[in-house]
């Protein structure tokens, strides 16, 4: 059964301080791996990886993706209290309609 | 700007009513569209997977006579929640993709209460 496991599940920072988030995935036929931000309503698309090793950044966020010991980070420098909301990532298969299968989420709390 | 629109934001209605939900893609022709609930402080779970012009895909444990999913047109994907009772209270997600190589994008969900 196709499994993603992301830590920590929650985690509290002051503001300034830099986080990282893990998730690690066993998907049969693996195609891709993908960041979301939820806050409040749905979530929002951060990034798609289906490379190994190459990091991808957008501002303070960045991540990279190990597709030989099967995981994902996702870092975010320089935190800010807007950053506080659930990451969620997901991994997509190739087979079938391509489907995501969903971690549980880290919920970050980020104190001013 | 938005990529998908879903209606309604909020639907609260007595145990036994049918709730339609809709899901629309703005940007692009989805011949695919996935239907995802979530519960308080857990992830999504998918649900089906709507297929345009052809049955939807259910997950395991998925009720099709439950939640019948209807994928009419390249923009527009339905569920209805037939004879609703308070344990389908949660929040239903819909997401559409516009090629296998994109990601998919969420609408803002419905947040569904039974009483």
């Amino acid at each position: 059964e196709d499994k993603v496991v992301q830590s920590p599940l929650s985690l509290v920072v002051h503001e300034g301080d830099t986080v990282t988030l893990n998730c690690s995935y066993e998907v049969t036929n693996f195609r891709s791996l993908l960041w979301y931000k939820q806050e409040k309503k749905a979530p929002t698309f951060l990034f798609m990886l289906t490379s190994s090793g190459i990091e991808k950044k957008s501002g303070r966020l960045s991540s990279i993706l190990d597709k030989k010991e099967l995981f994902s980070i996702l870092n975010i420098t320089a935190t800010q209290t807007g950053d506080s909301a659930v990451y969620l990532c997901a991994a997509q298969s190739i087979q079938g309609a391509q489907k995501l299968v969903f971690g549980q989420g880290t919920r970050l709390t980020i104190n001013p | 700007g938005a990529v998908v629109s879903q209606h309604p934001s909020r639907v609260i209605c007595k145990s036994g009513t049918s709730v339609k939900i809709e899901c629309r893609s703005l940007d692009f022709q989805a011949t695919t569209m996935f239907w995802y609930r979530q519960f308080p402080k857990k992830s999504l779970m998918l649900m089906a997977t709507s297929n345009e012009g052809s049955k939807a895909t259910y997950e395991q444990g998925v009720e099709k006579d439950k939640f019948l999913i209807n994928h009419a047109s390249l923009t527009l994907s339905t569920l209805t929640v037939t004879s609703a009772h308070p344990e389908d209270s949660s929040f239903y997600i819909c997401s559409v993709r516009g090629s296998v190589n994109q990601p998919q994008h969420f609408g803002d969900g419905t947040r569904l209460s039974i009483l």
